[in-house]
């Protein structure tokens, strides 16, 4: 089946660093979602994107649709300690409702 | 607001045991579906249900039933349990125009152990 292959798959920061990580797939999306879940609890939506090219802020969080319709990334500025958790990206196929998920990454900050 | 209500939140079972993981949701929502997450993999959809007497296969149905009797309830249920079936189920739902862009809402999940 389709794969979405999201990097880094973990990452050790200091708070106050800025955070980057992406997800890539093979074949196009028609959305890229990024979800992020706390130990313990569901994912949670962060930030839809619905277009080619598209750039969205959510508070710290800033997340663009790659134009080739086969990527996306995710940006974190100043993290702080509540940012910790697991953070992944999900690709909407054109064919059905079945939701493709990447691996997630882990965001570690250093005490 | 309840939102999404998955139990049990935990359950050790034997192996080829049964057993049916609830799902509820008080957000009049459509779209239901089940998914189980593995480490280090991403999440798996195993089946789903855009309204009440509908319901269809996802990535990973073997293993698994469903059905889907009212808008709220859509129980997963795991008749004869076997090791690989042990991990994080996490039921979703959403109105059926905002699930085709994948935009859902989670339970907290469910952690089954089959041993």
């Amino acid at each position: 089946g389709q794969q979405l292959n999201q990097s880094p798959q973990s990452m050790f920061i200091q708070e106050g660093e800025d955070v980057s990580m992406n997800c890539t797939s093979s074949s196009i999306f028609n959305t890229w979602l990024w979800y992020k879940q706390d130990p313990g609890e569901g994912p949670v939506l962060l930030i839809a994107l619905y277009k080619a090219g598209e750039l969205t802020s959510n508070g710290r969080l800033t997340a663009q649709f790659g134009i080739t319709r086969k990527d996306s990334f995710l940006n974190i500025s100043a993290s702080i300690p509540s940012d910790v958790g697991i953070y992944f990206c999900a690709g909407h196929p054109p064919s059905n409702y079945q939701l493709i998920w990447g691996a997630g990454t882990k965001l570690i900050i250093k005490p | 607001n309840a939102g999404v209500t998955q139990t049990p939140k935990f359950q050790v079972l034997k192996t080829g045991q049964s057993m049916t993981l609830q799902c509820a949701q008080d957000m009049n929502h459509e779209y239901m579906s089940w998914y189980r997450q593995d480490p280090g993999m991403g999440l798996r959809l195993i089946h789903y249900s855009v309204g009440a007497g509908i319901t269809d296969q996802g990535e990973v149905p073997n293993g698994y039933n469903v059905s889907r009797s009212t808008t709220e309830d859509f129980p997963l249920r795991l008749l004869s349990a076997a090791p690989s079936q042990t991990s994080v189920y996490f039921c979703a739902s959403s109105y059926s125009n905002r699930a085709v862009v994948g935009e859902l809402f989670f339970g907290e999940g469910s952690r089954l152990t089959v041993l």
